[in-house]
């Protein structure tokens, strides 16, 4: 089993709201990432957790701010963001980040639209 | 900077060609190499990954690794008009991504 779960698929939000995005993996990876895509481009890392610490953090801005409550949970909190943050959050998962072997796998993303 | 260049495309091929598609990378160190297929509108899915310099063929895709060279391609047999896509080279420990080359295969 590969699953990455992501929830919720599609997110509409003004500027002034406060919203969450979740991810969970039940592979026992201990390593979770969190991507945003805009359209045509390739997954732009933003925030890396390694045993539930942050061990990548892609200079992003302070509205965005990551959770990993647990080995098997990635929130990202959202709060006062621009219309161009709109795009497909992705979370991914792998076993770990050192070291070769470690194949990454993604949810389904996120739509996110910041009106 | 590390960097991973792909052809952008798109690369066009008729059904049941082979499609071949390229990847170099700037990090000479880097030893973990994956193939994304990603279709419009959906996340990045893994299709691949090779680790050792070669060939590793997995049904249809066949990777190639040359680290003295730094690239790496994914051949695609008999292609499909469900393998058009964009596919996205990712490279070593933290998964720097390509920008993805777009394939469309015509039927």
């Amino acid at each position: 089993d590969t699953e990455v779960t992501q929830t919720p698929k599609h997110l509409v939000m003004g500027m002034t709201n406060k919203k969450s995005l979740k991810c969970e993996q039940h592979m026992g990876h201990r390593a979770m990432y969190w991507y945003k895509q805009k359209a045509k481009k390739p997954p732009e890392l933003m925030f890396v957790y390694s045993y539930e610490k942050l061990s990548i953090n892609e200079s992003v801005p302070s509205r965005f701010s990551p959770e990993c409550p647990n080995s098997s949970l990635l929130n990202l909190h959202l709060h006062a963001l621009q219309p161009e943050d709109s795009a497909l959050y992705l979370c991914a998962s792998s076993q770990g980040i050192t070291g070769v072997g470690y194949e990454q796998y993604f949810g389904p993303g996120t739509r996110l639209t910041v009106t | 900077q590390k960097e991973v260049e792909q052809n952008s495309g798109p690369l066009s091929v008729p059904e049941g060609a082979i499609a071949s598609l390229n990847c170099t990378y700037s990090d000479r160190g880097s030893q973990s190499f994956f193939w994304y297929r990603q279709y419009s509108g959906k996340s990045p899915e893994l299709i691949m990954f090779i680790y050792s310099n070669g060939d590793k063929e997995d049904g249809r895709f066949t990777a190639q690794l040359n680290k003295a060279s730094q690239y790496v391609s994914l051949l695609i047999r008999d292609s499909q008009p469900s393998d058009s896509a964009t596919y996205l080279c990712a490279v070593g420990q933290n998964f720097v991504f390509g920008p993805g080359t777009r394939l469309s295969v015509l039927p």
